[in-house]
């Protein structure tokens, strides 16, 4: 079956340091990859998304990889701020590309 | 601010009961999505509806049902609530492809209803 798995333990970083949070997935061969922040008691929000040809996708202090041999995505926090502690959420589209099936999910905590 | 409003926020039902959620897409959003989201878990896909119709459904019993109306604002109804049934319950709304179907982008999401079943 298909399954998208993230660390389910939260990271713990310093502020300034880079926080990378990975994400694992198997049987599938998604058209593209997102990634989405939450904060308690609200809604994902969307931070960037990349495609199955692309490897390397930057906006601002983010970066995140996909490598569609390994079958995963590392997101990449650079100069970290508390203000960029939330849980992190990975989603793949299925190959219908009607349905964004998601990760559980890691929560960061950047301690100042 | 996404656009994408729910109602009601809040609500507490008993087992048994009926309950229906209500969402308003982001102007020219012609795509609704549905998610429930239980406490420490990311969210499940429940249904997506384009253009009123349904266009793929989750591993969600029946008893999990949803409308879209021509202003593209849409609603999911659970009946026979179950214990289990206590989430939060998101929407999501997003543009469809040039094909008229499927995904292109990001989704923009509500901030959900919150849903308790006692």
């Amino acid at each position: 079956s298909q399954k998208i798995e993230q660390n389910s333990e939260a990271l713990n970083i310093q502020e300034g340091k880079t926080a990378t949070l990975t994400c694992n997935y198997t049987n599938y061969s998604p058209a593209y990859l997102q990634w989405y922040r939450q904060d308690p008691g609200r809604g994902p929000v969307f931070l960037l998304l990349i495609r199955e040809n692309e490897k390397e996708k930057r906006k601002e202090r983010l970066k995140v990889t996909f490598d569609t041999t390994l079958k995963q995505s590392l997101f990449h926090i650079t100069a970290s701020q508390p203000a960029d502690s939330a849980t992190y959420l990975c989603a793949l589209v299925n190959n219908a590309g009607n349905m964004l099936t998601f990760g559980g999910g890691t929560r960061l905590m950047v301690k100042p | 601010e996404t656009g994408v409003t729910q109602s009601p926020t809040h609500l507490i039902k008993t087992r048994g009961q009926q309950v229906t959620l209500r969402c308003s897409s982001q102007s020219g959003h012609n795509t609704v999505s549905w998610y429930q989201q239980a406490l420490g878990q990311g969210p499940q896909f429940i249904f997506q509806y384009y253009r009123e119709e349904e266009n793929g459904r989750g591993n969600f019993p029946p008893r999990f049902s949803g409308l879209q109306f021509p202003n593209y604002s849409s609603e999911l109804n659970v009946n026979a609530l179950e214990l289990d049934d206590s989430a939060l319950y998101l929407c999501a709304s997003s543009l469809a492809g040039t094909s008229g179907r499927g995904l292109t982008g990001e989704l923009f999401f509500g901030e959900g209803s919150r849903l308790t079943v006692l």
